[in-house]
């Protein structure tokens, strides 16, 4: 049982280029999320899927794509990346919402810079 | 909209000090609340969660109490160690959403 994987560990991306990270769970779970992590302003959420084939915006979705073809499986693309995105990218899932089947289960994270 | 505040940080403790990092919160409803702990180089590990009103969370000698009159969860531990060094979160779950609102983080660094 690995929990929540993220590959790949670490990128260098030139502006403009693009590149996707992949997130896998292993645990049947229904929500995955992708978050970014910056200094000083915790986790922000940017796209999220409440089951296999949705995605919806989060909190800071502009210049990202996301897509669920299977269960297990969350991709987060950037079409044409900016030093802006430069961050550490974190997915998490979770059974449910609400209750107690709502504790997000988190990655260990991708670190992305871009030149 | 809802948010969630902590205090600022870096917060510098001996071992064996105690500890409290303060966490309020503002949202509509009643939301479930939320500890993380990030170890360096690591994604962030659930510490504690409590669902409704005066819950208290307990995990690791960690303990927070969800307060509504004062919309806190303020994170204690009697005595810090070393390995307790990391980035600690508080978020609270907007309702019937699944999603986290997250605080800035606190980093702690104990010393020996």
């Amino acid at each position: 049982n690995a929990g929540v994987t993220q590959t790949p560990k670490f990128r260098v991306l030139k502006t403009g280029q693009s590149m996707t990270l992949l997130c896998a769970q292993d645990m049947n779970h229904e929500y995955m999320y992708w978050y970014r992590q910056d200094p000083g302003m915790g986790l922000r959420l940017i796209h999220y899927s409440v089951g296999e084939g949705t995605t919806a915006k989060g909190e800071v979705p502009d210049g990202y794509n996301v897509s669920r073809l299977k269960k297990q499986n969350f991709l987060l693309g950037l079409e044409s990346a900016a030093p802006s995105q430069t961050s550490v990218y974190f997915c998490a899932s979770s059974r449910s919402r609400g209750g107690e089947a709502e504790t997000q289960y988190f990655g260990p994270g991708t670190r992305l810079l871009v030149l | 909209g809802d948010s969630v505040t902590q205090m600022e940080g870096p917060v510098t403790l001996s071992e064996e000090a105690f500890l409290t990092i303060n966490c309020t919160y503002t949202a509509t409803g009643y939301p479930s609340l939320f500890w993380y702990v990030q170890y360096p180089g690591e994604g962030l590990q659930l510490l504690l969660k409590a669902t409704k009103a005066d819950d208290k969370g307990s995990n690791k000698g960690f303990e927070a109490t969800y307060r509504k009159e004062t919309t806190s969860f303020h994170l204690e531990k009697g005595s810090v160690q070393v390995s307790d060094s990391a980035v600690y979160f508080c978020a609270l779950s907007v309702r019937n959403t699944g999603k986290l609102i997250f605080g800035q983080g606190t980093t702690l660094q104990v010393k020996p």
